[in-house]
């Protein structure tokens, strides 16, 4: 079974619009994070935003946030005020195992299928 | 955060020569892993890199096609060997970020094409 799914293979959106994609996940370990990477047509991939399986609050890094619903399994991922460079492959991943007080965690990084989105001008 | 640079960049190599990939870490990492992305697809996990020990190897890839090494806590290298077409795909190398935020830092990858 899949243990990430992204069930959007394209999406896209209007320049200064927001763009949600979804990410579903399938763990029985209490502990895990939730994890969403861009990815460039240049190949490199670049870390955007975090959240852990503990935290109360939804993850916010600049224009990027994280839609944590715990009992639904889904880390969706909100880009608001789209610009032309976000038009990218983005990945959702997850990490399971033993996250301790300072954040450590040793599980493997497991990706979805990722999402290809461009934004229009 | 780590930085993480890879060489080469890309290559292009003939049917079964091998080639080995290097990722350099600009601090001590506990856990170093290296992915493949496969034209179209997502990243999959080769295996992790563990200091001091063999590789741990993800089901599907073994070590005489992958070996891996891992001499310090800033270095390792991957060998794609006796290489075929199917092996065309980008290779990433990655580390653990650091104790806060659980997060895996990539290195820019390599692109290989195999002809």
């Amino acid at each position: 079974a899949q243990k990430i799914t992204q069930t959007q293979p394209g999406m896209f959106v209007q320049e200064k619009e927001a763009v949600t994609l979804d990410c579903t996940y399938d763990t029985s370990d209490p502990s895990y994070g939730l994890f969403w990477y861009k990815q460039p047509s240049s190949g490199e991939m670049i870390f955007l935003i975090y959240q852990g399986s503990y935290d109360q609050q939804n993850a916010t890094e600049g224009r990027y946030s994280l839609n944590f619903q715990k009992a639904r399994k889904s880390a969706n991922l909100v880009i608001s005020a789209s610009q032309l460079g976000d038009s990218a492959m983005y990945f959702c991943a997850m990490r399971e195992g033993f996250t301790n007080a300072g954040g450590t965690s040793y599980g493997k990084l497991t990706f979805g299928q990722g999402t290809i989105l461009t934004v229009h001008p | 955060s780590a930085v993480i640079s890879q060489k080469p960049s890309r290559d292009i190599c003939q049917r079964g020569t091998s080639l080995t990939i290097q990722c350099q870490v600009d601090s001590q990492v506990t856990m170093m892993f290296w992915y493949r992305q496969q034209p179209g697809q997502s990243l999959t996990l080769i295996a992790t890199a563990n200091q001091g020990s063999e590789a741990t190897y993800e089901s599907g890839f073994v070590i005489d096609k992958f070996p891996i090494s891992r001499p310090n806590l800033t270095f390792s290298t991957l060998t794609v060997s006796n290489m075929s077409p199917e092996d065309s795909s980008i290779y990433l190398c990655s580390a653990d970020g650091g104790p806060i935020y659980n997060e895996q830092f990539f290195g820019p990858g390599t692109r290989l094409t195999v002809l």
